[in-house]
């Protein structure tokens, strides 16, 4: 199947500081992106959905000041948590599409974040 | 996209064939079936999917009925690496829709 990868694989950092994720799909290109955060025990939730060359989209509930998204090409995308908080503290997991007629997603290995 | 049930969770004797059964009585004729895994703090797995007619690859089988509400994942040689949670999703096909995961089957397979 078609690899996506993230880096890092996990990341710890004060509160307050800014983290960023990478995801890239390494042997095709996505025009969309979707970035998940799943907390322990619970299921994923889609955050966001990201678009090469325009703005993300945010689901509700979900801050786009605090969680930044760029698409810069069709195989990069990257999620900044901004002022990291403990409570931002998850399992990040971006996922991007392969095959336009049947749409199945693949998924990164996902980024740990933890924040002190 | 069409809501799934499944079981919480399931247990499978190693070498056994593991059957995780997944219910979507509101599908739509245009709606897919995906399903999914998850190991323990790794991302998604692709498995397999289908609209209506059964499908096979190297990972499982896919069984969907013929009124199409509800459909089987076949494991036909479980193994201590397929414990996991597995997800059945019921959406639309194309690349600009996302997943929307629910709950999904915790599958242990013992030793």
């Amino acid at each position: 199947g078609a690899v996506v990868s993230q880096h890092p694989s996990w990341v710890i950092c004060k509160s307050g500081t800014s983290v960023k994720i990478e995801c890239r799909s390494l042997d095709f290109q996505a025009t969309t992106m979707f970035w998940y955060r799943q907390f322990p025990k619970q299921s994923l939730m889609l955050m966001a959905t990201s678009n090469e060359g325009s703005k993300a989209t945010y689901e509700q509930g979900v801050e786009k000041d605090k969680f930044l998204i760029n698409h810069a090409s069709l195989t990069l995308s990257t999620l900044t948590v901004t002022s990291a908080h403990p409570e931002d503290s998850s399992f990040y997991i971006c996922s991007a599409s392969l095959a336009a007629n049947t749409g199945e997603l693949f998924f990164g290995e996902g980024s740990r974040l933890t924040v002190l | 996209d069409a809501k799934t049930t499944q079981p919480p969770s399931m247990d499978c004797a190693e070498g056994r064939a593991a059957n995780l059964p997944c219910n979507h009585s509101t599908i739509s004729g245009n709606e897919y079936v995906y399903w999914y895994r998850q190991i323990h703090s790794q991302g998604p797995q692709y498995i397999i999917h289908g609209l209506k007619n059964n499908e096979t690859n190297e990972m499982a089988s896919l069984i969907i009925t013929e009124d199409r509400k509800s459909s089987t994942l076949i494991l036909p040689h479980a193994t201590l690496r397929d414990t996991a949670v597995y997800y059945c999703i019921v959406r639309v096909a194309g690349s600009a829709r996302q997943l929307t995961f629910g709950s999904g089957t915790q599958l242990t397979v013992l030793p």
